[in-house]
């Protein structure tokens, strides 16, 4: 199965904006499939954190956006918090008929 | 309260075969689209299957194709995970994880077993 692609690592101080990108191909998210994220807390199970069209289940602030574009899509956090600290994961059905994840982002709040 | 508990995990040899079940509450069950995903310690996630809520459609990721079989009792509320022919890159926590209604994200977890295979 394919995967999607993220950066290991993203960074940012209290108050800053970060993005994490996720790339995929034309079997994903170039063909027009949702893209889905994640947030794992440390220790913990992974958490649904926007769906579709930048769709926030409950209790989920507005900090956390998304964008889209050919076959990357972007998770952007604004006003980052401590308690933003943990894995980020993309998610997208695949014309394979499977489901495939990204790579993992760790965000750090320095 | 939604809730998806998993268990059946544990230390099993290789080539060995192990049975995770999935039983859920706080929802109708038979609807919902359930899969299985994974991960192994320090790594990412890796969808591992997907099953209709009728089990008309099933699917499976290449690395457990003709290994794993997934099903469900829609009596029971239960999602099961039957894993034959273990191998030590199968060790991972094992999650099951509801498809949403709408659209399909995985919309509620459980909180995940582990399995260890190792002799």
């Amino acid at each position: 199965q394919s995967v999607l692609t993220q950066p290991p690592s993203v960074s940012g101080a209290p108050g800053q904006r970060v993005t994490i990108s996720c790339t995929g191909s034309s079997s994903n998210i170039g063909a027009g499939y949702d893209i889905h994220w994640y947030q794992q807390l440390p220790g913990t199970a992974p958490k649904l954190l926007i769906y579709g069209n930048n769709k926030r289940p409950s209790g989920v602030p507005d900090r956390f956006s998304v964008s889209q574009s050919g076959t990357s899509a972007s998770l952007a956090i604004t006003g980052l918090q401590a308690e933003d600290e943990a894995d980020y994961y993309c998610q997208s059905h695949d014309s394979s008929l499977s489901y495939v994840f990204g790579t993992g982002t760790k965000v750090t709040v320095l | 309260e939604v809730q998806l508990v998993e268990s059946g995990g544990g230390l099993v040899q290789p080539g060995g075969s192990l049975r995770l079940s999935c039983v859920v509450s706080g929802f109708i069950f038979s609807p919902y689209e359930m899969n299985w995903v994974r991960q192994a310690p320090g790594k990412g996630l890796e969808w591992v299957s997907f099953i209709s809520g009728s089990a008309n459609t099933i699917n499976y990721a290449d690395s457990v194709k003709g290994r794993f079989t997934i099903s469900r009792d829609n009596t029971k509320n239960s999602l099961y995970l039957q894993m034959n022919s273990l191998r030590a890159e199968d060790t991972a926590v094992y999650y099951c994880a509801r498809g949403a209604a709408v659209d399909d994200a995985f919309d509620i977890w459980g909180q995940g077993t582990m399995i260890t295979v190792s002799s």
